[in-house]
């Protein structure tokens, strides 16, 4: 079955210091990878996907699997990136998307 | 441009009764999707459309709920005797194409409507 884990609730950094929120997946076949982002009163908005392996606001995602894993990074942290991150997996048959629970960042001045 | 929009916003019933949430995607999506969300998770897929089709409800958690899209448009979702276990935000998203086409498959959301039951 497909499962996305997200093992940080909350994560608080300073601003300017690295971020990195954790994500690991279980998949029997090649899963699509994604973190979405939900700002203060704002919608859910797609972040960044592996298979496009770009930098969205300064973070990325490197898929690794053989951890199963996709770690989002952020070498400097801004106060604008207080948001909730939830990651999330598409199957090889490209069809529902599985959910984590979702991290908090808080970004402190 | 106008993006997804859902009504109501809010809805609050009491155990037993019918509900009915809307959707209306950005234009021209083919792709619709609904999740549930409830407090403390991330959303949970119920439902998928291409066009008028439902294409996956595997989502769905019984056959209180049922989902149309007549026209390949808007789409309801609909709550048979509702139950306290329902309260959740239902949001709904839509996509210029169906899974797996990139850029077109990426999902935009709309607000959610957040509903209670007593």
């Amino acid at each position: 079955a497909q499962r996305v884990t997200q093992p940080e609730k909350l994560l608080s950094v300073f601003k300017g210091a690295p971020v990195e929120l954790k994500c690991n997946y279980s998949y029997s076949g090649s899963p699509e990878l994604f973190w979405y982002v939900q700002y203060s009163r704002q919608r859910l908005q797609l972040l960044l996907r592996h298979i496009s392996r770009e930098s969205i606001k300064g973070f990325t995602a490197d898929l690794n699997k053989g951890e199963t894993s996709f770690h989002l990074k952020k070498p400097f942290a801004q106060e604008e990136d207080s948001a909730m991150y939830y990651c999330a997996l598409r199957g090889n048959y490209g069809q529902n998307f599985v959910f984590g629970p979702g991290t908090r960042l808080s970004v402190l001045p | 441009g106008a993006g997804v929009s859902q009504t109501p916003s809010n809805k609050v019933t009491e155990k037993g009764k019918y509900v009915e949430l809307r959707c209306d995607p950005i234009s021209g999506h083919t792709a619709l999707y609904w999740y549930r969300q409830s407090l403390g998770q991330g959303p949970e897929f119920l439902i998928y459309f291409q066009g008028t089709g439902a294409a996956d409800d595997s989502g769905l958690p019984n056959d209180r709920f049922f989902a149309v899209r007549p026209e390949g448009s808007v789409s309801t979702l609909k709550i048979q005797r509702t139950e306290r276990g329902d309260s959740a935000v239902y949001l709904c998203a839509s996509s210029l194409g169906p899974p797996g086409g990139v850029p077109t498959d990426t999902q935009y959301f709309g607000p959610g409507t957040r509903l209670t039951v007593l």
